[in-house]
Parts: C-alpha cells; sequence; structure tokens
C-alpha cells in the first residue's frame, strides 16, 4: 500500500524552529515530485515547497529564506525544516507526492497532515 | 489572495447540478498547465477528483465532470448528494511563480 505518513508537528514559540518528517512507503520519494502543502485555519491549501526527483527544490514566497526542504533516499523520507517561524506559520502541513513524476501533474498521494503550532 | 480565483461557496439542492469556476492567467492555465481538483472534507487529507483538466482516478463517480477553456476551468457536479459537502480546490502550474498554485478553495453545500 502506498503511503505518506508525517510527523514532527507540535506547538512552538515564535522565532524557534521545528523540522517535519514525512516517511513514504510503497513509493520512492527519489523517484517522485514530493511537496509540502498547508492549510492555516480557516484557511485554503496553500503549496510550501517541492523537491524534484532530479534534485531540483522551489518555495513559496512566503517560505523562501526560512524552510528548506531535503530528503534522505536511504530512509526514503521527505523533511521539512522551519525556521524563524512565525504566527502566519500556523497550520495542517501534509506531505503530497506527484506520483506521474512532473510538476505539472497532480497532487495524487497524499499524507494526513501534521500540525504545527506557533504561540507564544 | 489565491492567483487561481473560486467562489467562496456555492449550494443546490440533492438531486441537482452545480458547477465551480477557476479562473488563473496566461502564466498558468492560459499557459496549457493542466488543471487538477481536490475534495477536502475536514481532518481528512485532500482527494484526488478530475487531473488533466477532465479525467477522474478511479473510484470517482461520473457525476463529477471537469472541463478547461482559455484561462479558465470548471468542475460539474450532477446529481448532488449529501456526501458532496465539501471544501473543493482547483490546482495548478504557475511559470512565473515557478510553483504549484491553489485556488482559495469553494465550499459546497448541499440544501
Amino acid at each position: 500500500e502506498v503511503q505518506l505518513v508525517e510527523s514532527g508537528g507540535g506547538l512552538i514559540q515564535p522565532g524557534e524552529s521545528l523540522r517535519l518528517s514525512c516517511a513514504a512507503s510503497g513509493l520512492s520519494v527519489s523517484s517522485n515530485y514530493m511537496n509540502w502543502v498547508r492549510q492555516a485555519p480557516g484557511k485554503g491549501l496553500e503549496w510550501v515547497s517541492i523537491f524534484y526527483s532530479g534534485g531540483n527544490t522551489y518555495y513559496a514566497d512566503s517560505v523562501k529564506g526560512r524552510f528548506t526542504i531535503s530528503r534522505d533516499n536511504s530512509n526514503n523520507t521527505l523533511y521539512l525544516q522551519m525556521n524563524s517561524l512565525r504566527a502566519e506559520d500556523t497550520a495542517i502541513y501534509y506531505c503530497a507526492a506527484q506520483s506521474s513524476g512532473w510538476y505539472g501533474e497532480p497532487l495524487d498521494i497524499w499524507g494526513q497532515g501534521t500540525m504545527v503550532t506557533v504561540s507564544s | 489572495q489565491s492567483v487561481l480565483t473560486q467562489p467562496p461557496s456555492v449550494s443546490g439542492a440533492p438531486g441537482q447540478r452545480v458547477t465551480i469556476s477557476c479562473t488563473g492567467s496566461s502564466s498558468n492555465i492560459g499557459a496549457q498547465y493542466a488543471v487538477h481538483w481536490y475534495q477536502h472534507l475536514p481532518g481528512t487529507a485532500p482527494k484526488l477528483l478530475i487531473f488533466e483538466n477532465i479525467h477522474r482516478p478511479s473510484g470517482v463517480p461520473d457525476r463529477f465532470s471537469g472541463s478547461k477553456s482559455g484561462i479558465s476551468a470548471s468542475l460539474a457536479i450532477s446529481g448532488l448528494q449529501s456526501e458532496d459537502e465539501a471544501d473543493y480546490y482547483c490546482q495548478t502550474y504557475d511559470s512565473s511563480l515557478a510553483g504549484l498554485i491553489f485556488g482559495g478553495g469553494t465550499k459546497l453545500t448541499v440544501l
């Protein structure tokens, strides 16, 4: 069964850092286009970052310079390092894969999400 | 404010047909990038409903259909059922932003 399982969320103070993990099974994080998508309370879905199978990475302007996406091929896990966190980063963070292998293709595999709350 | 514009809400009675529009620009939908649609229920992962403008993944009822023309796309839901109550999002790629983009989402209410 293809599955993505996020972890690492929690309550954190503004300005601090947090690392989210997305453990994949049934698919390879190195062979797929892997993404982070978030949903703030009462808001819509917002794309955060993408890791191309070839190694390129891209970010939404709202997180550029503060968040870093990475992957561990041996552990088949995707990460999101979040630094200088702000209250507006409070959201459910989803890991999602484009298994067709291109950024124009749909996000067809999703995890259940992990909640990040940034508050003092 | 989202790069893709959707109506905040739509509603219909059981059995009726509703459509949800998604309007973009020349750097996304107008640039021939495919539009995908997702159904999202609170507390669950978004579910792919329509991919590449018109195609349904296996298991999605044919009551759901998609279309695309110019800088806009639409999702139609016919034979409305109570379980269709959810938030619906369109999504594509934007070449100017070099990233994926979502519409603001549309809340469907079945009266």
